[in-house]
């Protein structure tokens, strides 16, 4: 599966539109890109998923550039409830295999 | 409503000891996980389980094993606990049938463990 590299955190003030880019150089045709949310003391949680262009969801949206190579996870209008890690995952569909691969992910902290 | 619970959600029990962690789903749903989650490590996975009496090992299951034997439990257990086994563990599970969105996962509240 092909690794995913994204920053290690951001920050943000409330109200801003928070844009977090995550590159999969070695993605292949068919690999979709998850994003999870994990809040501090909770499981992740499922967000958003998208194979190519822009999917948006009542949460977040996700933007693919054609190459694939790169997604970029986008919450609009923050608040002091989204600060959390945000993780980009590459998964493979039809393997018959249902595992997630989680990096350390993104620690978004926003500010008042 | 479905969910997916575990316990205990905090333990400390010593090195040496054979522990066992609890995690039930009532979502019906045939895939089970168990990850834990390290400081500067992120997620991950212990062992996972496709179905009753299916389990397989993932990235660091040296040390655990876990059992399935119906669909809604799959107990995760240390052998032998040692200090390097102190985590956060967290069960999830996933629906596999055709058109459902089995790259979902949903997660429990996880488990603290201390090993001293």
């Amino acid at each position: 599966l092909a690794k995913t590299t994204q920053p290690i955190s951001m920050d943000s003030y409330e109200g801003q539109e928070v844009n977090i880019t995550c590159s999969h150089n070695n993605i292949a045709t068919n690999d979709y890109i998850t994003w999870y949310q994990q809040f501090p003391s909770q499981g992740p949680r499922f967000i958003i998923q998208g194979y190519k262009t822009k999917v948006t969801n009542e949460v977040a949206s996700l933007f693919i550039p054609a190459d694939r190579k790169s997604s970029t996870l986008s919450l609009p209008r923050v608040s002091l409830s989204d600060t959390a890690v945000y993780y980009c995952l590459v998964r493979r569909s039809g393997a018959g295999s249902y595992q997630l691969t989680f990096g350390k992910g993104t620690k978004l902290s926003v500010i008042p | 409503d479905a969910e997916i619970t575990q316990s205990p959600r905090h333990k400390i029990t010593e090195t040496g000891r054979q522990v066992t962690l609890a995690c039930h789903q009532t979502w019906n749903h045939n895939n089970m996980f168990w990850y834990r989650q390290d400081l500067g490590h992120g997620l991950r996975l212990i062992h996972y389980s496709y179905g009753v009496q299916d389990t397989n090992k993932g990235e660091v299951s040296d040390g655990y094993s876990v059992s399935r034997s119906n669909t809604e439990d799959l107990p995760l257990t240390l052998e032998s606990a040692a200090s390097s086994q102190t985590s956060v563990y967290f069960c999830a599970s996933s629906d596999r049938r055709t058109g459902t969105r089995s790259y979902e996962q949903y997660f429990g509240p996880g488990t603290r463990l201390t090993v001293t």
